[in-house]
């Protein structure tokens, strides 16, 4: 039953190392999501996309890229990963705003514990 | 900032009792989401109300929603332990949705 699949649950990287975070969804969503979240910052919007090859930056996109080559997968990259990187990445989609299935809202993967030392 | 204020950060309270919590924005709320994280998971969807509704139900979950105010709450009645989560409310405009910063809710047995 698993909808939304991150790759890694924890991940430690060196500073300077280049990191890619992948996701995978199912339920062939139109959107999907990179949020970080850090304690007492709640969850901030990092890219999202809403088809294929489309990417729009979020609140913070400074330091990330991502990548949408096929619906079901959305990868976001550090380019050069620094310790002020190290926190929770979580991934979401969400139904296009058309199909009554947004009504559901954001599906979450289990969030990637990235540590960047 | 865009981002919610939630109301309490944090709040503590026997099995049984009801759990109040509130999120407001300074921008205008277009369509308002309730999610649940348990402790290091990912975020669950609980219920979503629309900017033209004022209060919809979901079992033991409530949800209002003041658009002049530019602020909704969550109620959760008969509460159990299992509810002990952090709550966050998210307003969501066009593709994008601004999270509160959330309540962590304790709920003793």
């Amino acid at each position: 039953d698993v909808k939304v699949t991150q790759s890694s649950r924890y991940l430690v990287k060196r500073t300077g190392e280049k990191v890619f975070l992948e996701c995978v969804q199912d339920m062939d969503h139109e959107n999907m999501f990179w949020y970080r979240q850090d304690p007492g910052l709640g969850l901030r919007l990092i890219y999202f996309s809403y088809d294929v090859k489309m990417k729009e930056k979020g609140d913070i996109p400074e330091g990330y890229s991502v990548s949408r080559e096929k619906k079901e997968r959305f990868s976001l990259i550090l380019e050069s990963a620094s310790t002020n990187q190290t926190s929770m990445y979580l991934c979401a989609s969400w139904a296009d705003r058309r199909s009554a299935a947004q009504n559901y809202g954001y599906t979450f993967g289990s969030g990637t514990r990235l540590t960047v030392v | 900032s865009q981002q919610g204020e939630e109301d309490p950060q944090a709040l503590s309270i026997q099995e049984g009792e009801n759990a109040t919590m509130n999120c407001s924005y300074k921008t205008s709320i277009n369509n308002l989401q309730w999610y649940r994280q348990n402790s290091g998971r990912g975020l669950v969807h609980l219920i979503l109300i629309r900017s033209n509704e004022r209060e919809k139900h979901s079992g033991r979950l409530r949800v209002t929603l003041d658009t002049s105010k530019k602020s909704s709450s969550l109620l959760i009645t008969a509460s159990r332990a299992a509810d002990t989560a952090s709550y966050f409310c998210g307003n969501t405009g066009g593709f994008k949705t601004i999270f509160g910063a959330g309540t962590r809710l304790f709920v003793k047995a």
